[in-house]
């Protein structure tokens, strides 16, 4: 049974560091893996999808990797700002549906 | 391509009552996803769709819950006799194919009270 871990369960950092956030993931057998961002009350919006072929993807600030061999994503967050604060979650497609973690909560500050 | 929609947005209902939820997908995505939310925690997969089909049913659905996309087009989940463990965000996602990536819906945050 597929199982995904977010460590840490909790962030808060001063406007403008460089964040990593962990995946980990008990089944490498997977088609994708995806990071979404959340905010609070609100649905899913997706900041990046990993194809199994992949490495990594990377959209402005945010670059993800993936290295199936050990089970682990990485999302970096660059510069961080104040906007970014919101939880964000990992979720591995597997057997054809996504599998989440609990996410981790991060709040940037002024 | 609107996104997903889903309706209502929220919902209030008194235990014992029956609701029905509403997504409608992207128009060319044929994988429609059902899944719960609760706090804190991370979504949690009930039930898909390929066009018409309902291909998988997690154990999560109980007997009180059945979903049906007619058409293969909107989808809608019912939940019967209402619970306050029913309390949740239920979520509705959809994709065009096996690999590519979903797109969700803002979600229906229900409430039993």
């Amino acid at each position: 049974k597929q199982e995904v871990t977010q460590i840490p369960a909790a962030l808060s950092v001063p406007e403008g560091e460089n964040l990593v956030l962990n995946c980990s993931f008990t089944d490498s057998a997977i088609y994708n893996l995806q990071w979404f961002r959340q905010d609070p009350g609100k649905g899913l919006t997706s900041l990046l999808l990993i194809q199994s072929s992949q490495r990594e993807q990377t959209s402005g600030r945010l670059n993800a990797s993936l290295d199936k061999s050990s089970g682990r994503s990485t999302l970096y967050i660059a510069a961080s700002q104040p906007g970014d604060s919101a939880t964000y979650l990992c979720a591995v497609d597997n057997t054809d549906k996504l599998i989440f973690g609990t996410g981790t909560r991060l709040q940037v500050f002024p | 391509d609107t996104g997903v929609s889903q309706n209502p947005r929220h919902k209030i209902t008194k235990r014992g009552q029956n609701v029905t939820f509403r997504c409608d997908p992207i128009s060319e995505h044929n994988r429609l996803y059902w899944y719960r939310q609760t706090l804190g925690q991370g979504p949690e997969f009930l039930t898909y769709f390929q066009n018409e089909a309902q291909l998988e049913k997690s154990r999560l659905l109980s007997d009180r819950f059945s979903a049906e996309r007619p058409k293969g087009s909107f989808s809608t989940l019912e939940i019967q006799r209402t619970e306050q463990g029913d309390s949740a965000m239920y979520l509705c996602a959809s994709k065009p194919g096996p690999v590519y990536g979903y797109t969700f819906g803002s979600g229906t945050r229900l409430t039993v009270v």
